[in-house]
C-alpha cells in the first residue's frame, strides 16, 4: 500500500536560509510524487511532481525535490527562504492517479 | 477561466443530520476526487467520479456518498453526521486519460464543515 512520512511536523527556519522539508513513500510500484503548499483556510497548490522523468524536480516559488529511489526519499528544498514561504506543506504519493495518499504535514515558519 | 469551484464556503450542522457539499471542477475536466482534511492532518481520499460512477474509494464508511452530473460536476453527501465528520472538505478535478497515465488534479478552495 502507498503511503508517505513527513519528518517533522513543525520547521522553523530564518529568513535567508535553507528550507529542507523531508518526505519518505512508500510503494509497490513506481510512483507518483508531489509537494503541495496550504495557505491558511485556502485549498492546496501543487508546488511540484515527480512523474517518472527528471529525477530533480524543480517547482515554482524557488522550491525543488530530488527523487530518491534507493532512499525512497522526496525531500524539498529551497535556498533561500522567504517570510511569503511560511505555510503548511504536504507531501502525497499516488500509484494509479486515481487517489493520493497524503502525509501529515509540516508547517513552514520563517523567522525574520 | 474559473478553477474549480466548491460551495458552500462554511456549513454547520448538528450531530444526526445530513449534509450535501457541491463542486464545478475546472473547465475540460470530466474526474471529480473528494478528500477530507481534519484539522491539523493531510487530507484523506474518499472517492472519485468519473463518467457518473464511483471509480475508486477510500476508507469511509457507507454514509459518505457522491454523486456526478453529466455536466461533471459533483456532490459529496454525508448522512448522520458525527462529531468526526467537522473537517476541511476538498475536492480536485482533472482530466482522464487512462490509466498508468499522470493526471494533475486541481484543488478547489475547500468546505469547513463544523458538527455540533
Amino acid at each position: 500500500a502507498q503511503s508517505v512520512t513527513q519528518l517533522g511536523s513543525h520547521v522553523s527556519v530564518s529568513e535567508g536560509a535553507l528550507v529542507l522539508l523531508r518526505c519518505n513513500y512508500s510503494s509497490s510500484v513506481p510512483p507518483y510524487l508531489f509537494w503541495y503548499v496550504q495557505y491558511p483556510n485556502q485549498g492546496l497548490q501543487l508546488l511540484l511532481k515527480y512523474t517518472s522523468a527528471a529525477t530533480l524536480v524543480k517547482g515554482i516559488n524557488g522550491f525543488e525535490a530530488e527523487f530518491k529511489k534507493s532512499e525512497t526519499s522526496f525531500h524539498l528544498t529551497k535556498p533561500s527562504a522567504h517570510m511569503s514561504d511560511a505555510a503548511e506543506y504536504f507531501c502525497a504519493v499516488s500509484e494509479n492517479n486515481n487517489d493520493m495518499r497524503f502525509g501529515a504535514g509540516t508547517r513552514l515558519t520563517v523567522k525574520p | 477561466d474559473a478553477g474549480v469551484t466548491q460551495s458552500p464556503t462554511h456549513l454547520i450542522k448538528t450531530r444526526g443530520q445530513q449534509v450535501t457539499l457541491r463542486c464545478s471542477p475546472k473547465s475540460g475536466h470530466d474526474t471529480v476526487s473528494w478528500y477530507q482534511q481534519a484539522l491539523g492532518q493531510g487530507p484523506q481520499f474518499i472517492f472519485q467520479y468519473y463518467e457518473e460512477e464511483e471509480r475508486q474509494r477510500g476508507n469511509f464508511p457507507d454514509r459518505f456518498s457522491g454523486h456526478q452530473f453529466p455536466n461533471y460536476s459533483s456532490e459529496l453527501n454525508v448522512n448522520a453526521l458525527l462529531l468526526g465528520d467537522s473537517a476541511l472538505y476538498l475536492c480536485a478535478s482533472s482530466v482522464f486519460t487512462g490509466t498508468g497515465s499522470y493526471n494533475e488534479q486541481f484543488f478547489g478552495p475547500g468546505t469547513r464543515l463544523t458538527v455540533l
